[in-house]
């Protein structure tokens, strides 16, 4: 039972443009999400996140979104930067806890 | 501020064997969490230790355990190695609080043969 899914296995775009990746949750009980970047034999680099209680978080190229009646959030990277290129990961707390539960990723590359 | 700490870096063992990873987290922080990644199941939690007590535990078998040092440091044990303990594995420390990120090192790349 995957609580925190990321449908999109792979996202492609051109330098410039704007990249979107989305994630999916399906825990009423996460009150906390959080967006990695992952390059191979590196470990996760945190990028973002926001609380349940807001909608919407920025921090300079990088904003995130969350509908709460959705269940769904997004990144979007403006504008995107060859070195954007990596894999993407969703990750989700519950209330208390320090557990992260994470979707699969989503391999982003940024095309020059 | 020097990151989350992780070795060794890699380590090859062969099945039935035991292993020991050593995690140091960002200075302040007094939450560590371990975390196995694999092609096939992505990152999955192990447990998380706070104050030198377990707070919470994943959904692995008995052979995987850990520990937590007064000075934070963490320590994670596998026993009796299997094939498909291969995996990179994370360690995480956070500030701990409800807005607080966990931050990750470069991990501990397993094999097993």
């Amino acid at each position: 039972d995957q609580q925190v899914k990321q449908n999109s296995p792979s996202l492609s775009v051109q330098e410039g443009r704007i990249s979107i990746l989305n994630c999916d949750y399906t825990n009423s009980m996460f009150d906390y999400f959080l967006w990695y970047k992952k390059y191979p034999a590196e470990g996760p680099t945190f990028l973002i996140s926001i609380s349940s209680i807001k909608d919407k978080n920025e921090d300079g190229r990088f904003t995130v979104f969350l509908n709460k009646s959705a269940k769904h959030l997004s990144l979007h990277i403006v504008p995107s930067q060859p070195g954007d290129s990596a894999v993407y990961f969703c990750a989700a707390r519950e209330g208390g806890s320090e557990k992260l539960v994470f979707g699969k990723g989503t391999k982003l590359t940024v095309n020059p | 501020k020097a990151g989350v700490t992780q070795t060794p870096r890699y380590l090859i063992k062969t099945r039935g064997q035991q292993v020991t990873l050593s995690c140091s987290p960002i200075s302040g922080h007094r939450s560590v969490s371990w975390y196995q990644q694999t092609p096939g199941q992505g990152l999955q939690f192990l447990f998380e230790y706070f104050s030198e007590t377990q707070r919470n535990k994943g959904n692995f078998p008995g052979r995987f355990s850990g520990r937590q040092f007064s000075n934070s440091r963490s320590e994670m044990n596998v026993s009796t190695l299997e094939l498909g303990d291969s995996a990179l594995y994370l360690c995480a420390s956070s500030f701990q609080g409800a807005s607080s990120p966990l931050h990750f090192g470069n991990g501990t790349r397993l094999t097993v043969t």
